[in-house]
């Protein structure tokens, strides 16, 4: 029952730091996404994965990186964390095709940059 | 490129009463569907319906109900019988058909605070 699993849940980081966070989905799901929340502008795509090996940017990539080596693992690097970076991200999948195909999200991980 | 609208930030409904909560969209797709999502303070994002561009009847889960109006481009979310528990935040989202690609991203709206009294 695990469904979207996100590690760590919460994180600290000081300006310049890097880290990634962890995304895994037990249900074969193809796509994988990236999100992240912030106060009055809803979820907005950072990244997204069609598949193991593709990737391609959202809406606000800048200062992310993902990569996509298996199905079930969808990482996202920070390389270089900013103050702008704060936030709730949540990582998402889904069955491919199928305009109602039901996107599940992870607990998400929320991350304040120092 | 698509837009979600949901134009009250907070709502507030006595429980056991109904309350309708706005999503206005603009897409130039034919093909689409829309989503409502709830989150708890606890954080975590919930599916609660779902509602395609084609489907002639509005859907409906349990409490939810999902009035359509395709030509105002309207999907707006009525919860019937509120209870406690419904205090939560409530994204609505919407899927076109990918203009060509093979993703069809997930849209979301500014989400709604509501917040159920005793």
């Amino acid at each position: 029952n695990a469904g979207v699993t996100q590690t760590p849940k919460f994180q600290v980081l000081k300006t310049g730091q890097s880290m990634t966070l962890q995304c895994a989905q037990d249900m074969n799901h193809e796509y994988m996404s990236w999100y992240r929340q912030d106060p009055g502008m809803g979820l907005r795509l950072i990244h997204y994965s069609v598949g193991a090996g593709i990737t391609d940017q959202g809406e606000v990539p800048n200062g992310y990186n993902v990569s996509r080596s298996t199905t079930e693992d969808f990482p996202l690097r920070l390389l270089s964390a900013a103050p702008s970076q704060t936030s709730v991200y949540f990582c998402a999948s889904r069955e491919r095709g199928g305009l109602g195909n039901i996107q599940y999200f992870g607990a998400g991980t929320r991350l304040s940059v120092l | 490129a698509q837009k979600i609208t949901q134009t009250q930030p907070g709502m507030f409904v006595q429980e056991k009463e109904a309350v309708t909560l706005d999503c206005t969209y603009d897409t130039s797709d034919q093909s689409y569907g829309l989503f409502w999502y709830k989150q708890p303070s606890s954080g975590e994002m919930i599916f609660l319906i779902y509602q395609g561009s084609y489907d002639e009847q509005n859907a409906t889960e349990g409490r939810y109900s999902l009035n359509f109006q395709k030509a105002r481009k309207s999907a707006n979310l009525v919860i019937s019988a509120s209870q406690l528990g419904d205090s939560a935040m409530y994204f609505c989202a919407m899927r076109a058909s990918a203009g060509g690609t093979s993703y069809g991203k997930l849209t979301f709206g500014q989400g709604t605070i509501l917040t159920v009294h005793p």
